[in-house]
């Protein structure tokens, strides 16, 4: 049973592109959160996303964007990048319904640097 | 923005010592759950405590919460090399989780 799967795992961009992580949720998941962990923080909430739809965001500004498709899979979108985007994304998945004492799976993580 | 703080901020001791760490948080939870995370790695669900208990234990893990003062402990027995990593609370529910700072535990052989 697979579980939470990220890509890729690390990447290097240049301030103004823009990228794309990739990931899919642990099998039976249908809900998918992503996560900015900077160097020596906590993960900080970013969206979450259930039947193709953004359900919840955080103080995130719009240049950080998500999808989530008909498999359940999901990609951030972060475009004109900045050097304080630099840092661990994180994709988390469960299963909606199960709000009280849902165990979250996390993924590995996609780290990005910023130059 | 955090929840709240982990105490403290990192720690360092002996394989074979117990290991405890704090953590306090601002509003109202329904529970609590604390994930520990290898050195820039994902994230390892390790416990999950509701806010009508007060004590619970996995293997060599017990937590402890005052709803009262907003604090949760983590307490790891005979801790080992292997036990090196950060450790997190959260609070929230579904994925939308609220992460602490986190506390750096070192053990050494």
């Amino acid at each position: 049973d697979a579980g939470v799967t990220q890509s890729p795992t690390h990447l290097i961009k240049t301030r103004g592109q823009q990228v794309t992580l990739r990931c899919s949720p642990k099998s039976g998941h249908d809900t998918v959160s992503w996560y900015q962990q900077a160097l020596g923080q906590g993960p900080q909430f970013i969206f979450q996303y259930y039947e193709e739809e953004e359900r919840q965001r955080g103080n995130f500004p719009d240049r950080f964007s998500g999808h989530q498709f008909p498999n359940y899979s999901s990609e951030l979108n972060v475009n004109a990048l900045l050097l304080g985007d630099s840092a661990l994304y994180l994709c988390a998945s469960s299963l909606a319904g199960r709000v009280s004492g849902n165990t979250i799976y996390f993924g590995e993580g996609s780290w990005l640097t910023v130059v | 923005s955090q929840q709240g703080e982990e105490d403290p901020q990192a720690l360092s001791i002996q394989e074979g010592e117990n290991a405890t760490m704090n953590c306090s948080y601002k509003t109202s939870i329904n529970n609590l759950q604390w994930y520990r995370q290898n050195s820039g790695r994902g994230l390892v669900h390790l416990i999950l405590i509701r806010s009508n208990e007060r004590e619970k234990h996995s293997g060599r893990l017990r937590v402890t919460l005052d709803t009262s003062k907003k604090s949760s402990s983590l307490l790891i027995t005979a801790s080992r090399a292997a036990d090196t990593a950060s450790y997190f609370c959260a609070t929230g529910g579904g994925n939308k989780l609220t992460f602490g700072t986190g506390t750096q535990l070192k053990v050494e052989l």
